[in-house]
Protein backbone atom coordinates (compact mmCIF):
# COMPACT_ATOMS: atom_id res chain seq x y z
CA UNK A 1 0.00 0.00 0.00
CA UNK A 2 2.04 3.28 -1.25
CA UNK A 3 1.54 5.92 1.01
CA UNK A 4 -0.85 9.06 -0.21
CA UNK A 5 0.52 12.01 -1.39
CA UNK A 6 1.19 15.31 0.39
CA UNK A 7 3.36 18.49 -0.38
CA UNK A 8 6.14 18.10 2.06
CA UNK A 9 5.60 21.69 2.92
CA UNK A 10 3.77 24.68 2.93
CA UNK A 11 3.73 28.30 4.66
CA UNK A 12 1.79 31.14 5.45
CA UNK A 13 1.69 34.28 7.11
CA UNK A 14 -0.52 34.67 10.20
CA UNK A 15 -4.28 35.28 10.02
CA UNK A 16 -4.00 33.68 6.05
CA UNK A 17 -5.64 30.76 5.18
CA UNK A 18 -3.76 27.77 3.39
CA UNK A 19 -4.64 24.13 2.47
CA UNK A 20 -3.05 20.96 2.49
CA UNK A 21 -3.93 18.39 -0.10
CA UNK A 22 -3.72 15.09 0.40
CA UNK A 23 -4.04 12.43 -2.83
CA UNK A 24 -4.65 9.41 -3.19
CA UNK A 25 -6.53 6.06 -5.32
CA UNK A 26 -9.57 4.91 -5.88
CA UNK A 27 -9.11 2.35 -3.47
CA UNK A 28 -8.34 4.57 -0.37
CA UNK A 29 -9.66 8.05 -0.60
CA UNK A 30 -11.53 8.10 -3.49
CA UNK A 31 -13.46 4.88 -2.65
CA UNK A 32 -15.03 6.15 0.92
CA UNK A 33 -15.49 9.01 3.03
CA UNK A 34 -12.67 7.87 5.76
CA UNK A 35 -10.32 10.37 5.74
CA UNK A 36 -8.71 11.67 8.89
CA UNK A 37 -6.31 14.00 9.51
CA UNK A 38 -3.87 14.66 12.50
CA UNK A 39 -1.45 17.49 13.88
CA UNK A 40 1.79 16.28 15.03
CA UNK A 41 3.78 19.23 16.80
CA UNK A 42 7.46 18.33 17.20
CA UNK A 43 8.31 15.69 19.67
CA UNK A 44 4.76 15.35 20.44
CA UNK A 45 1.75 12.75 20.19
CA UNK A 46 -0.07 13.40 16.91
CA UNK A 47 -3.74 14.77 17.65
CA UNK A 48 -6.51 13.94 15.82
CA UNK A 49 -7.76 16.91 14.36
CA UNK A 50 -10.83 15.52 11.67
CA UNK A 51 -12.05 12.33 10.23
CA UNK A 52 -14.82 10.99 7.91
CA UNK A 53 -13.39 13.72 5.44
CA UNK A 54 -15.12 16.68 7.57
CA UNK A 55 -16.18 15.72 11.04
CA UNK A 56 -13.79 17.77 13.66
CA UNK A 57 -13.98 16.21 17.10
CA UNK A 58 -14.87 17.40 20.05
CA UNK A 59 -12.34 20.58 21.19
CA UNK A 60 -11.09 20.74 17.62
CA UNK A 61 -10.96 24.61 16.38
CA UNK A 62 -13.28 25.45 14.00
CA UNK A 63 -10.54 27.01 11.96
CA UNK A 64 -9.68 23.78 10.56
CA UNK A 65 -11.81 22.36 8.16
CA UNK A 66 -11.71 19.00 5.41
CA UNK A 67 -13.14 18.23 2.40
CA UNK A 68 -12.48 15.64 -0.41
CA UNK A 69 -13.33 15.68 -4.23
CA UNK A 70 -12.89 12.77 -5.99
CA UNK A 71 -9.19 11.20 -4.81
CA UNK A 72 -7.84 14.41 -3.48
CA UNK A 73 -8.92 15.41 0.08
CA UNK A 74 -7.82 18.87 1.54
CA UNK A 75 -7.25 19.98 5.15
CA UNK A 76 -8.14 24.02 5.50
CA UNK A 77 -6.92 25.36 8.14
CA UNK A 78 -7.78 29.53 8.56
CA UNK A 79 -7.20 32.51 10.48
CA UNK A 80 -3.06 31.13 10.83
CA UNK A 81 -1.51 31.21 14.21
CA UNK A 82 2.44 30.47 15.11
CA UNK A 83 0.97 27.32 17.32
CA UNK A 84 -0.51 25.82 14.27
CA UNK A 85 3.26 25.45 13.14
CA UNK A 86 3.18 21.30 13.25
CA UNK A 87 3.26 18.63 10.59
CA UNK A 88 -0.17 17.28 9.44
CA UNK A 89 -0.54 13.82 8.60
CA UNK A 90 -3.62 12.70 6.73
CA UNK A 91 -5.00 9.14 6.18
CA UNK A 92 -7.52 6.93 4.44
CA UNK A 93 -9.36 3.60 5.21
CA UNK A 94 -8.56 0.92 2.19
CA UNK A 95 -10.62 -1.38 0.32
CA UNK A 96 -7.83 -3.51 1.84
CA UNK A 97 -9.43 -3.19 5.71
CA UNK A 98 -5.88 -1.41 6.38
CA UNK A 99 -5.11 2.38 6.59
CA UNK A 100 -2.44 3.93 5.10
CA UNK A 101 -0.80 7.75 6.48
CA UNK A 102 0.38 10.09 3.81
CA UNK A 103 3.73 11.34 4.32
CA UNK A 104 3.10 14.33 6.34
CA UNK A 105 3.24 17.86 5.50
CA UNK A 106 5.64 20.65 7.54
CA UNK A 107 3.56 23.87 8.35
CA UNK A 108 5.91 27.11 8.71
CA UNK A 109 4.28 29.65 10.28
CA UNK A 110 5.90 32.80 8.47
CA UNK B 1 -9.91 10.41 31.54
CA UNK B 2 -8.50 7.93 28.65
CA UNK B 3 -5.05 6.99 28.88
CA UNK B 4 -3.09 4.67 27.41
CA UNK B 5 0.50 3.88 28.85
CA UNK B 6 3.04 1.95 26.70
CA UNK B 7 6.24 0.10 27.76
CA UNK B 8 8.15 -2.69 26.69
CA UNK B 9 10.71 -0.94 23.96
CA UNK B 10 14.46 -0.85 23.81
CA UNK B 11 17.30 -2.08 21.89
CA UNK B 12 17.23 -4.91 20.04
CA UNK B 13 19.70 -6.91 17.17
CA UNK B 14 18.69 -8.08 14.12
CA UNK B 15 16.56 -10.82 13.83
CA UNK B 16 15.40 -10.43 17.17
CA UNK B 17 12.31 -10.33 18.98
CA UNK B 18 10.46 -7.90 21.04
CA UNK B 19 7.18 -7.46 23.02
CA UNK B 20 5.30 -4.29 23.45
CA UNK B 21 2.23 -3.55 25.53
CA UNK B 22 -0.27 -0.68 26.18
CA UNK B 23 -2.33 -0.51 29.20
CA UNK B 24 -5.35 1.34 28.88
CA UNK B 25 -7.97 2.84 31.23
CA UNK B 26 -10.44 5.52 31.23
CA UNK B 27 -12.78 3.59 28.70
CA UNK B 28 -14.59 0.35 27.72
CA UNK B 29 -11.63 -1.25 25.95
CA UNK B 30 -13.35 -4.27 24.18
CA UNK B 31 -15.63 -2.17 22.68
CA UNK B 32 -12.90 -0.21 20.91
CA UNK B 33 -10.67 -1.52 18.05
CA UNK B 34 -7.08 -0.75 18.49
CA UNK B 35 -3.90 -0.14 16.11
CA UNK B 36 -0.42 0.06 16.88
CA UNK B 37 1.10 3.27 14.68
CA UNK B 38 4.98 3.31 13.86
CA UNK B 39 7.14 6.67 13.34
CA UNK B 40 11.00 5.93 12.39
CA UNK B 41 13.37 8.69 12.84
CA UNK B 42 12.47 11.72 11.23
CA UNK B 43 10.03 9.99 9.45
CA UNK B 44 6.68 9.93 8.76
CA UNK B 45 3.51 8.19 10.35
CA UNK B 46 3.36 4.22 8.91
CA UNK B 47 0.02 2.12 10.37
CA UNK B 48 1.44 -1.03 11.17
CA UNK B 49 -1.88 -3.17 13.07
CA UNK B 50 -5.09 -3.17 13.81
CA UNK B 51 -7.20 -5.57 16.26
CA UNK B 52 -11.28 -5.15 16.67
CA UNK B 53 -12.06 -5.45 20.66
CA UNK B 54 -13.24 -8.86 20.50
CA UNK B 55 -9.97 -9.96 18.99
CA UNK B 56 -11.99 -11.49 15.81
CA UNK B 57 -10.31 -9.49 13.07
CA UNK B 58 -6.54 -8.61 12.54
CA UNK B 59 -4.79 -6.76 9.96
CA UNK B 60 -1.87 -5.63 9.42
CA UNK B 61 0.72 -3.88 6.59
CA UNK B 62 2.17 -5.67 4.45
CA UNK B 63 5.75 -4.14 5.83
CA UNK B 64 5.46 -6.73 8.89
CA UNK B 65 2.94 -9.62 8.12
CA UNK B 66 4.36 -12.23 8.98
CA UNK B 67 6.50 -10.93 11.42
CA UNK B 68 4.25 -8.99 14.08
CA UNK B 69 1.14 -10.53 16.43
CA UNK B 70 -1.26 -8.00 17.32
CA UNK B 71 -3.05 -9.20 20.74
CA UNK B 72 -5.15 -7.68 23.62
CA UNK B 73 -6.07 -9.19 26.93
CA UNK B 74 -9.79 -7.47 27.17
CA UNK B 75 -9.83 -8.98 30.92
CA UNK B 76 -6.55 -6.84 31.90
CA UNK B 77 -7.41 -4.04 29.50
CA UNK B 78 -3.57 -4.50 27.72
CA UNK B 79 -2.92 -4.65 24.17
CA UNK B 80 0.55 -6.59 23.09
CA UNK B 81 2.49 -6.29 19.67
CA UNK B 82 4.95 -9.04 19.52
CA UNK B 83 7.73 -8.80 17.21
CA UNK B 84 9.77 -11.38 15.71
CA UNK B 85 12.36 -11.20 12.72
CA UNK B 86 13.05 -7.29 13.67
CA UNK B 87 15.10 -5.49 10.74
CA UNK B 88 16.97 -2.30 11.00
CA UNK B 89 13.95 -0.60 9.33
CA UNK B 90 11.27 -1.25 11.94
CA UNK B 91 13.75 1.17 14.19
CA UNK B 92 10.98 3.45 15.45
CA UNK B 93 8.68 4.72 17.83
CA UNK B 94 5.69 2.86 18.29
CA UNK B 95 2.25 4.11 19.16
CA UNK B 96 -0.71 2.66 20.78
CA UNK B 97 -3.77 4.36 19.28
CA UNK B 98 -7.65 3.88 20.02
CA UNK B 99 -10.23 4.29 17.09
CA UNK B 100 -12.45 7.17 18.15
CA UNK B 101 -15.55 5.41 17.15
CA UNK B 102 -16.87 1.85 19.09
CA UNK B 103 -16.94 -1.13 16.93
CA UNK B 104 -15.54 0.46 13.90
CA UNK B 105 -12.26 -0.48 12.49
CA UNK B 106 -10.03 2.17 11.71
CA UNK B 107 -12.26 4.43 9.42
CA UNK B 108 -13.17 7.44 12.10
CA UNK B 109 -9.44 8.19 13.23
CA UNK B 110 -7.63 7.63 16.34
CA UNK B 111 -8.46 10.03 19.53
CA UNK B 112 -6.48 9.12 22.17
CA UNK B 113 -2.75 7.58 21.31
CA UNK B 114 0.06 6.37 23.77
CA UNK B 115 3.30 8.14 24.71
CA UNK B 116 5.30 6.02 22.16
CA UNK B 117 8.16 3.56 22.58
CA UNK B 118 11.22 3.36 20.74
CA UNK B 119 12.19 0.62 19.38
CA UNK B 120 15.83 0.39 17.74
CA UNK B 121 17.12 -2.11 15.67
CA UNK B 122 20.94 -3.01 15.52
CA UNK B 123 23.79 -4.68 16.26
Amino acid sequence: QSALTQPASVSGSPGQSITISCTGTSSDVGGYNYVSWYQQHTDKVPKLLMYDVDKRPSGVSSRFSGSKSGNTASLTISGLQAEDEADYYCSSYTTSSTLVFGGGTKLTVL
Amino acid sequence: EVQLEQSGGGLVQPGGSLRLSCAVSGFSFRNFAMSWVRQAPGKGLEWVSVISGSAGLIYYADSVKGRFTVSRDNSKNILYLQMNSLRADDTAVYYCAKDSVKIVLLTAGFDSWGQGALVTVSS
